[in-house]
């Protein structure tokens, strides 16, 4: 167990829905950094939280969105479902200054 | 755009055999990590090399890094089956909150 907790861990939907996967950081740590990982596309950098502000994003679409809540705790929220965007969604959590990731479990999507 | 390239992407080797994993990356960075990930599993840290000539061992596996050239190796020495699971590197960026830009992935699988 690595501390960062992710759920739910498979999630299957339809084309056009919306779906939020949740993340809580281990304890202590403040950033949280969200990657979908596919067969084609590999490991990709989504976005960035800080102590509940964005700090910086990657190859987001615009469908996609995420928060970090007061708890740390953050979510990310998928919109208007694609076949495409069937991934596993990983959510790592870093100390400040620190920079080794320390992934969750992922969450599975599939979109049918 | 930072580029980080691995080969091979597949290797399929004997245990006890002896081989090296390539990591290339774009930019000038002093920090670079590897990482483990088995089939369907989360990814975990194994080495983070820190500055121009670093050099990590754990177990079978030894990572060095060579800003210079801008090169990373995992050398696997007498290869064993455990050690059949993808290995990523990655580059952090430091204009996009210190997030990981990964290679493909290098496929490893060690047979009898």
């Amino acid at each position: 167990d690595s501390g960062v907790t992710q759920t739910p861990k498979h999630l299957i939907t339809a084309t056009g829905q919306r779906v939020t996967l949740r993340c809580s950081p281990r304890s202590g740590d403040l950033s949280v950094y969200w990657y979908q990982q596919s067969l084609d596309q590999g490991l990709q950098f989504l976005i960035q939280y800080y102590n509940g502000e964005e700090r910086a994003k990657g190859n987001i679409l615009e469908r996609f969105s995420a928060q970090q809540f007061p708890d740390l705790h953050s979510e990310l929220n998928l919109s208007s479902l694609e076949l495409g965007d069937s991934a596993l969604y990983f959510c790592a959590s870093t100390r400040a200054g620190a920079n080794v990731l320390t992934f969750g479990a992922g969450s599975r999507l599939t979109v049918l | 755009e930072l580029k980080v390239e691995q080969n091979p992407l597949f290797l399929s080797m004997q245990e006890g055999k002896n081989y090296t994993i390539y990591c290339n990356y774009s930019t000038t960075s002093d920090r670079l990590y590897w990482y483990r990930q088995d089939p369907g599993k989360s990814l975990e840290s194994l080495f983070v090399l820190l500055s121009n000539g670093a050099v990590k061992q754990e177990g079978r596996l030894m990572a060095s890094l060579d800003t210079k050239a801008r090169l990373s190796t995992l050398h696997i020495t007498a290869a064993v089956h455990d050690l059949s699971a993808t290995y990523f590197c990655a580059v952090d960026t430091p204009n996009s909150g210190y997030a990981l830009n990964f290679g493909k992935g290098t496929s490893l699988l060690v047979t009898p």
